[in-house]
This record gives C-alpha cells, sequence and structure tokens, in this order.
C-alpha cells in the first residue's frame, strides 16, 4: 500500500530557530514530491522535486529530495510566527493521484 | 479570478440527511478532485475526475458519490451521511500532470450529528 510518512507530528520552536521537518515515502510509481503550507484554509504550493540531491529554495524556505533513500527533507531558517501552519508532503504518482502524509503542525513562539 | 470556488462553506447535517457539495472552477482544468481532511491524517482522496463524464474512485470513496457533467464543475454527494463524514472537504482542479499547479477551494466544513 502507498504511503507518505511525516515527522515530527508536531513541534513548537521559539523565532529565529531553524526547523527541519521529514518526509518519507513508499509509493507504487513515483514522479515527484510536493510539499504544501496550510494555514487555515486551502494548502498553498511550496516545492516540487524530481530529481535527488537538487535543492529547491524560497527565501528562507529550502527542500532537498533524496530518492534512493525515499525521503524528503524541509528546512525553514530564521523562523517567525508567520510560519506556523501545517506542513503537508504528497507525493506524485504516474496516474494523476497525489498521495499526501498526515502533516507536520508547526507553531512559532514569539 | 475565482479559481477554485465551493459551496457551502459549512454545513451541518443529521445522520440520514443527504447533501451536495459544489465544486466550480474557471482555469478550464481537465481535471478536478475531492479530499477530505480529518484531524492527524492529511488529505485522503474521495473521488476524481479527468475529464467531463468521467469518475474515479480514489482512497476513502465509500458513502459518496460524484458527477462531472460540465467541465468547470465537479459535484460531491452524501446520499445518508454518518458521523463517520464529519470532516472538512476541499476540491482540487488541475491541468493534466500539473500537479504543482494545483489549485485547492477554500474548503467546506461539514458536520454530521
Amino acid at each position: 500500500e502507498d504511503k507518505v510518512v511525516q515527522s515530527p507530528l508536531s513541534l513548537v520552536v521559539h523565532e529565529g530557530d531553524t526547523v527541519t521537518l521529514n518526509c518519507s515515502y513508499e509509493v507504487t510509481n513515483f514522479r515527484s514530491l510536493l510539499w504544501y503550507k496550510q494555514e487555515k484554509k486551502a494548502p498553498t504550493f511550496l516545492f516540487m522535486l524530481t530529481s535527488s540531491g537538487i535543492e529547491k529554495k524560497s527565501g528562507r524556505l529550502s527542500s532537498i529530495l533524496d530518492k534512493k533513500e525515499l525521503f524528503s527533507i524541509l528546512n525553514i531558517t530564521a523562523t517567525q510566527t508567520g510560519d506556523s501552519a501545517v506542513y503537508l508532503c504528497a507525493v506524485d504518482e504516474y496516474g494523476n493521484k497525489l498521495v499526501f502524509g498526515a502533516g507536520t503542525i508547526l507553531r512559532v513562539k514569539s | 479570478n475565482a479559481g477554485v470556488t465551493q459551496t457551502p462553506k459549512f454545513r451541518v447535517l443529521k445522520t440520514g440527511q443527504s447533501m451536495t457539495l459544489l465544486c466550480a472552477q474557471d482555469m478550464n482544468h481537465e481535471y478536478m478532485y475531492w479530499y477530505r481532511q480529518d484531524p492527524g491524517m492529511g488529505l485522503r482522496l474521495i473521488h476524481y475526475s479527468v475529464g467531463e463524464g468521467t469518475t474515479a474512485k480514489g482512497e476513502v470513496p465509500d458513502g459518496y458519490n460524484v458527477s462531472r457533467l460540465k467541465k468547470q464543475n465537479f459535484l460531491l454527494g452524501l446520499e445518508s451521511a454518518a458521523p463517520s463524514q464529519t470532516s472538512v472537504y476541499f476540491c482540487a482542479s488541475s491541468d493534466p500532470g500539473r500537479n504543482e499547479k494545483l489549485f485547492f477551494g477554500s474548503g467546506t466544513q461539514l458536520s454530521v450529528l
């Protein structure tokens, strides 16, 4: 059975801390891995990763994929209270379906 | 641009009642999806459609039906609501093979008492 596992399930940090969120996966027909940020409403797209070892960066956020070990990490440096959200990892399988992990709840305290 | 619009935003049902959730997109996307989100379980795919007139089952289809009579609309029906269907429902749409451009609606909070 295809699955996507995220860890930790939740964490609380202070502003300025660096956090690393993890996503491991077991899917049959891997095409890409995506990260989303969800603040109360609809998820918003952060990154799509298709190749191992190539870091994607957007401001203080970065992500990398390891297709051999079947995992990805999302790093957030110098966290701010506005980073508080649920971070979702999803794997895109051939066949046009996304398989989502349960998410990591991040709370950044000021 | 409206993007993906879901109606209603909130609904409370009694066990056994029926209802339909409507999703409308104005981006001419071929693919549309219905997900449910429960605490600690992420987003789970209920049904999806790869084009007008087509539908397919996702991960958790039981108790739901869908229809895609028009390309821009995707309806999710609950024939006989159960408390286990209390959840937040998200509709999404995309072009084929473009899941990085998956657009979500703002969600429907459904409570079944």
